[in-house]
């Protein structure tokens, strides 16, 4: 059971906005650490997708968007397209764990 | 650009050792650290570990301690993670990826993952 929580499946159609969630405590995202995303292909390696609650690396259209609150953070994507189908993950820090902790990850289905 | 290469897959029986590398280019090396996930067949993402290629300082998730090492290269810009006593629940995908060098922050470049198999 993964110390953040995120809904295991998301879908929407192709133009459609869909939001993942990434539930924490006050030991990771509630004492104020930050939230990172990443996504992954089928068969891939995770790619970096959000760092530091909201900042895109380059190359990340600003199709995708993220925020945090309280022990909560979000992942937004806009205008779904059919390559946005993969894997989502959470990540953050944990006071209480002195580890990296991610969230189950969420997969998305573009319909 | 930023490259991180690792070792190939590995077939090991239970009890048994794996040391994974990850040969990194394209960047200073000493400026940064690298974290080590897993992920299980089906499954999400694991933190294993970090180490500071600047401090040499690790930490690892409580229920690897005592069983993982990590360790740095810099003559060779490679990093290693070696995972001992292994059992067929470490049967998984290891990755290495690029993460801060002074703390656990994100990890912004990542290996192409080596599979590890425990099997007797």
């Amino acid at each position: 059971q993964s110390v953040l929580t995120q809904p295991p499946s998301v879908s929407g159609a192709p133009g459609q906005t869909v939001t993942i969630s990434c539930t924490g405590s006050g030991s990771n995202i509630g004492a104020g650490h930050d939230v990172h995303w990443y996504h992954q292909l089928p068969g891939t390696a995770p790619k970096l997708l959000i760092f530091g609650n909201n900042h895109r690396p380059s190359g990340v259209p600003d199709r995708f968007s993220a925020s945090k609150s309280g022990t909560s953070a979000s992942l937004a994507i806009a205008g779904l397209l059919p390559e946005d189908e993969a894997d989502y993950y959470c990540q953050s820090y944990d006071s209480s764990l002195s580890s990296s902790i991610f969230g189950g990850g969420t997969k998305l289905t573009v319909l | 650009q930023v490259v991180l290469l690792q070792s190939g897959a590995e077939v090991k029986k239970p009890g048994a050792s794996v040391k994974v590398s990850c040969k990194a280019s394209g960047y200073t090396f000493t400026h940064y650290g690298f974290s080590w996930v897993r992920q299980a067949p089906g499954q999400g993402l694991e933190w294993v570990g970090w180490i500071s290629v600047y401090s040499d300082e690790t930490r690892s998730a409580q229920k690897f301690q005592g069983r993982v090492a990590m360790t740095t290269d810099t003559s060779t810009n490679t990093a290693y993670m070696e995972l001992r006593r292994l059992r067929s629940d470490d049967t998984a995908v290891y990755y290495c990826a690029r993460d801060d060098r002074s703390a656990l922050v994100y990890m912004d470049y990542w290996g192409q993952g080596t599979l590890v198999t425990v099997s007797s």
